[in-house]
C-alpha cells in the first residue's frame, strides 16, 4: 500500500537557524497538505500542494512538491521558539490509492 | 465559525464501560473524521463520513462505533475497550473528502 516516509524524525535548532523536513512517497500524489501540531496541541493545517513543481511560501515557510509528485520539503528560515512542534505531511493519493496518508512527522524543537 | 468542538476533553473508563465521544463543526463541511492519535505518532484514520454517510472505515474493531446524527454532528461509540485504546481522539472537518482538515482539540481516552 502506499507508505509516505518523512525524515527527519527529529530536529534541534538554534534560533535563528534554517530547518527542512522532507517527505517522500512510494506512489504518485494527487496532493499533499502540510500540518503542524504544537506539544499538546492538535493538528493545524498549513498548506496543501497540488501542482507539480509547486513552490509556495508563508513568511518563513516555504513548502515544496516534487515535479514526479512523490515528494515534499517544508524549509523555515531562520527559526523561532514559536515554531516548535511536530510538522506532519500527508499525502492524498490517486486511483486506487485514494486515501490520506500521514507521514511520521518531525518533531522541531528550538532552542532560544 | 472556523472551530471544531469535542467533548468530553479527557476521559476514564473502564473495560467493561460504554461512552460516547461527541464532535460538532458549523462551518458547513461535508466531510468529518475520527482519528486516533497515539503519543509520537502521527492520526492515525479511523473512520470518514461524507454527507452523513460511512464512506471510509479503516478496518477499526467494532467495539468503536461511529454514528452521524447531522451534517454537524459526529459521535464515536465505546464498548469494551481495551487497554492499548488509550489514546487521543481526533474528531475533523473538511469541506471536501480528504481535503484541507480542519481538527478539533481531541479527547484524551485512558482505558483502565
Amino acid at each position: 500500500g502506499q507508505q509516505v516516509m518523512q525524515i527527519p524524525q527529529y530536529q534541534h535548532v538554534q534560533e535563528g537557524e534554517d530547518f527542512t523536513t522532507y517527505c517522500n512517497s512510494s506512489t504518485t500524489l494527487s496532493n499533499i497538505q502540510w500540518y503542524k501540531q504544537r506539544p499538546g496541541g492538535h493538528p493545524v493545517f498549513l498548506i496543501q500542494l497540488v501542482k507539480s513543481g509547486e513552490v509556495k511560501k508563508q513568511k518563513r515557510l516555504t513548502f515544496q512538491f516534487g515535479e514526479a509528485k512523490k515528494n515534499s520539503s517544508l524549509h523555515i528560515t531562520a527559526t523561532q521558539t514559536t515554531d516548535v512542534g511536530t510538522y506532519f505531511c500527508a499525502g492524498l493519493g490517486g486511483g486506487s490509492n485514494y486515501k490520506l496518508t500521514f507521514g511520521k512527522g518531525t518533531l522541531l524543537t528550538v532552542n532560544p | 465559525d472556523t472551530e471544531v468542538t469535542q467533548t468530553p476533553k479527557h476521559l476514564v473508563m473502564g473495560m467493561t464501560n460504554k461512552k460516547s465521544l461527541k464532535c460538532e463543526q458549523h462551518m458547513g463541511h461535508r466531510a468529518m473524521y475520527w482519528y486516533k492519535q497515539k503519543a509520537k505518532k502521527p492520526p492515525e484514520l479511523m473512520f470518514v463520513y461524507s454527507y452523513e454517510k460511512l464512506s471510509i472505515n479503516e478496518s477499526v474493531p467494532s467495539r468503536f462505533s461511529p454514528e452521524c446524527p447531522n451534517s454537524s454532528l459526529l459521535n464515536l461509540h465505546l464498548h469494551a475497550l481495551q487497554p492499548e485504546d488509550s489514546a487521543l481522539y481526533l474528531c475533523a472537518s473538511s469541506q471536501v473528502d480528504l481535503g484541507k482538515q480542519y481538527f478539533g482539540p481531541g479527547t484524551r481516552l485512558t482505558v483502565t
